[in-house]
Parts: structure tokens; C-alpha cells; sequence
């Protein structure tokens, strides 16, 4: 199946700073790609939907000027925390299609804010 | 949007026991997919499923969609301790989006 890389899995940053996530799709190209947060034992909540060369799109309730997303290439979208706090700590996750419904996953990033 | 209502929240099995998820709409699918999410790791797509009364079989695992795609299930005959997680059913919505169910976990007691 196509692989999507998430980078970094796990990452520890002082509140105040900000956090980049990257997500690649390694064989295919992705015109839009989906990040998701996810607290412990739960569903995964969608944030935004990031499209190459647009805008991304952002679900009610999630902060645009917090989140940053840039897809500016076909195999690549970054999520930028902006400003972490502490109760932005979670799993985030990425996903990407190749058109079909099938969505494949990125490995996930854990951020720990202190 | 269109819900997905998914049950029980947890089960815990006995090695060898069968289990099964349920994945409940109010209004017609188009689809339904199933993930698997290990502890610490992230979903990964099982199988998806599209028409009517469809039955999907994988080793262990019978995947079914009712005949008014408004429900599914995933069943597990004689469950191992590798399949421990969580699972997930969800349908794609509008601009490939998906909608999520809030998962089933599964423990499975050697």
C-alpha cells in the first residue's frame, strides 16, 4: 500500500515555542491531506483539511492562527503549533488518499508540551 | 454531517472467545471502511466495503454491511492477543473526508 511519513514521532517543547510536524506521501501524490488530533483513548478528531496550493480548510472550533498548515507541494503538508501550551499536548496524525476512499496514515506525533 | 455510531465502547474478551463491533447509522452510507489502531501506533485500513448486504471475509475477521447501508460489523472468530486494539469504523463524506466512529477496544486476556 502507499506509505505516508509522518516526522517527528515524538517531540518535547517548552510552552511558548512552536512545533513543526511534517507529513510526506513517499509513492504517490496527495492533493489533500487530513490532520488529526487525538486524545488518549479516543476517536480521532479532524482539525483541517490541507489542500496543495490553497488554503487549508479548518473544522469548527480549531484555531487557524494556532494551527498552521502549508501544503505546498504535492507530497508534502507541515502543521505548525504556534505558541504551544500544555493542553496542546496530544497525538497528532496525518492521512492522505490516492483518490480512492482508502486513507493511509502517517506513524503519528506525539507532543508533549512543558 | 453523517454520525456513525459505534458499540460497545470496550469489550474485554477471554483468549479464543469471538467479538464482535457494531457500527450504526441514522441515514444511508455510501461506504463503510474498518481500521485497526494498535496501542501507540495509528490506524491502519483493513477493508472497505460499498454494496448492499456485502460480506467480506479476512482470516479471523468477517466484515458485513446491511442491506440498507445503514449498518455494519466487524465479527473476530477465536480472538489472539495480536488483535488487541482499537477499531474503528468510518465512511467517507463529503471532499474525501472521513467521518469516525468513536472506536471499540478490545483486550484480549491470555
Amino acid at each position: 500500500g502507499a506509505v505516508v511519513s509522518q516526522h517527528p514521532s515524538r517531540v518535547i517543547c517548552k510552552s511558548g515555542t512552536s512545533v513543526k510536524i511534517e507529513c510526506r506521501s513517499l509513492d504517490f501524490q496527495a492533493t489533500t491531506m487530513f490532520w488529526y488530533r487525538q486524545f488518549p483513548k479516543q476517536s480521532l478528531m479532524l482539525m483541517a483539511t490541507s489542500n496543495e496550493g490553497s488554503k487549508a480548510t479548518y473544522e469548527q472550533g480549531v484555531e487557524k492562527d494556532k494551527f498552521l498548515i502549508n501544503h505546498a507541494s504535492l507530497t508534502l503538508s507541515t502543521l505548525t503549533v504556534t505558541s504551544a501550551h500544555p493542553e496542546d499536548s496530544s497525538f497528532y496524525i496525518c492521512s492522505a488518499s490516492q483518490g480512492a476512499e482508502e486513507a493511509f496514515f502517517g506513524q503519528g506525533t506525539r507532543l508533549t508540551v512543558v | 454531517g453523517q454520525q456513525v455510531m459505534q458499540i460497545p465502547q470496550y469489550q474485554h474478551v477471554q483468549e479464543g472467545e469471538d467479538f464482535t463491533t457494531y457500527c450504526n447509522s441514522s441515514t444511508t452510507l455510501s461506504n463503510i471502511q474498518w481500521y485497526k489502531q494498535r496501542p501507540g501506533g495509528h490506524p491502519v485500513f483493513l477493508i472497505q466495503l460499498v454494496k448492499s448486504g456485502e460480506v467480506k471475509k479476512q482470516k479471523r475477521l468477517t466484515f458485513q454491511f446491511g442491506e440498507a447501508k445503514k449498518n455494519s460489523s466487524l465479527h473476530i472468530t477465536a480472538t489472539q492477543t495480536t488483535d488487541v486494539g482499537t477499531y474503528f469504523c468510518s465512511h467517507a463524506g463529503n471532499n474525501r473526508k472521513l467521518i469516525w466512529g468513536l472506536g471499540t477496544s478490545l483486550a484480549v486476556n491470555p
